[in-house]
Parts: C-alpha cells; structure tokens; sequence
C-alpha cells in the first residue's frame, strides 16, 4: 500500500532552472494537493484539484503550475526557479473533505 | 483566512508521563479538526481526528478533546514514549473555495526524555 509517493526526495537547481515534481497517490482519491513548508513553519497551499482535469491556486501559486490528467497523478512545475521557492513541497490527497488527508514524505527543493 | 494556532511552540516530558497539546482556533464555524505528527524528514502523518459534533475522542494512547465554547481543542498523549518526539500541528479544513485544503498552524515540538 504505496499512499502518496513523492519524487524526487531531494533537488538542488539553479536559478533561472525548471523542473517537475511528480506526485502520485493509489487510493483513487479524487481531492490532492500542493503544500510548501518553510523552516518552522505549518504548511501553505500551493495548488489543489477535486478531481482529474480540474486545478485551482491556493494561497501562493505565483511561480508554479499544475495538472491533473488523472486521478492518480498531480505534478507541480516550477518554471523558473527562484531562490524564494527554497522549500519542501508536500503533496497530499483525501477521498473528501471530512476524510484526513494523506501525505507524502516531501520533495526538498534547494534554489541557489 | 483564520487562524488555527498553537500555545506553546516546545513541549519537554519525561518519558511514562502524559502530553498535552494544545490548539486554540478563531473561526466558530469550524466542524472538523484534524491532529498531525510530524517526524524530522517525514510527512505529517494523520493521528486523530474529531468532528465538532462530538466533545472527545480516542484512539490508541491519544485522545483529543474539543471545546467548542472557548474554541479550543487538545491532544493528550498517554505514556509519552520516545517515539512520540516529533512536531504536532493541529489543521481545519478551510472552505470549497480552496478545495477543503488545511489550514495548519505552525506546530509544537514535543521532545520526550527518558
């Protein structure tokens, strides 16, 4: 029972540099999300969907993007990267509202 | 959007004891709450949760109390043992126009000491 599987678990890029986060969850849930922790901080999201083809901004999406061609995947991109998207990304996913989410082990980011 | 908040940002117990963790919330009509663990390097792992039409529940070693007139919630761990050390972060769904997504507040480090 995979869950929330995150890749990769660690990225240094640099400025200017694009990459992909891949997230994939096998419980068929239909809600997933984007979250970024800064040190010593809770979660902000970046991004969700509430199901395949439909995606939304969360509270900082400003230097990212995403897609959700299936209800297993939802990639998040940055295009170019800057040195404030330093962070770990979680990604998550529930089967509804009032179900717990369910979390990844995060993707380290480091932007120099 | 509102707040969800922490008390105390550390929590330091001898091991055998009880923890209790605290979570103070603003928004009235909050019906669901969610606790989290959080191991250095992991994700937040799901521990418990309560809806706002009950006053306690709980689970194995934990149990989280809510009150609803003060808008405070608590997790009470039993038997603190070494493995419970990790950050606990109290979340709330926010509402349909963020897809129900968390709301966390920013989390108590509970260091447990033999």
């Amino acid at each position: 029972n995979a869950g929330v599987t995150q890749t990769p678990k660690f990225r240094i890029l640099k400025i200017g540099q694009s990459m992909t986060l891949q997230c994939a969850q096998d419980m068929n849930h239909n809600y997933m999300y984007w979250y970024r922790q800064d040190p010593g901080m809770g979660l902000k999201l970046i991004y969700y969907s509430v199901g395949a083809g439909i995606t939304d901004k969360g509270e900082v999406p400003n230097g990212y993007n995403v897609s959700r061609s299936t209800t297993e995947d939802f990639p998040l991109r940055l295009e170019l990267a800057a040195p404030s998207q330093t962070s770990v990304y979680f990604c998550a996913s529930s089967y509804s509202p009032y179900q717990p989410q369910h979390f990844g082990d995060g993707t380290r980011l480091s932007i120099l | 959007g509102e707040s969800v908040g922490l008390h105390l940002p550390t929590l330091s117990v001898q091991e055998g004891d009880n923890s209790i963790i605290n979570c103070a919330y603003s928004n009235s009509a909050s019906d669901y709450f969610i606790w989290y663990k959080q191991e250095s390097g992991k994700g937040p792992q799901f521990i418990i949760d309560i809806r706002s039409n009950m006053d306690k529940r709980q689970g194995q070693r934990v149990t989280v109390l809510l009150n609803k007139t003060v808008k405070h919630l608590s997790l009470q761990i039993a038997a603190t043992q070494p493995g419970d050390s990790a950050v606990y972060f109290c979340a709330e769904p926010l509402n349909s126009n963020s897809g129900y997504a968390l709301n966390f507040g920013k989390g108590t480090s509970l260091l447990v000491t033999p």
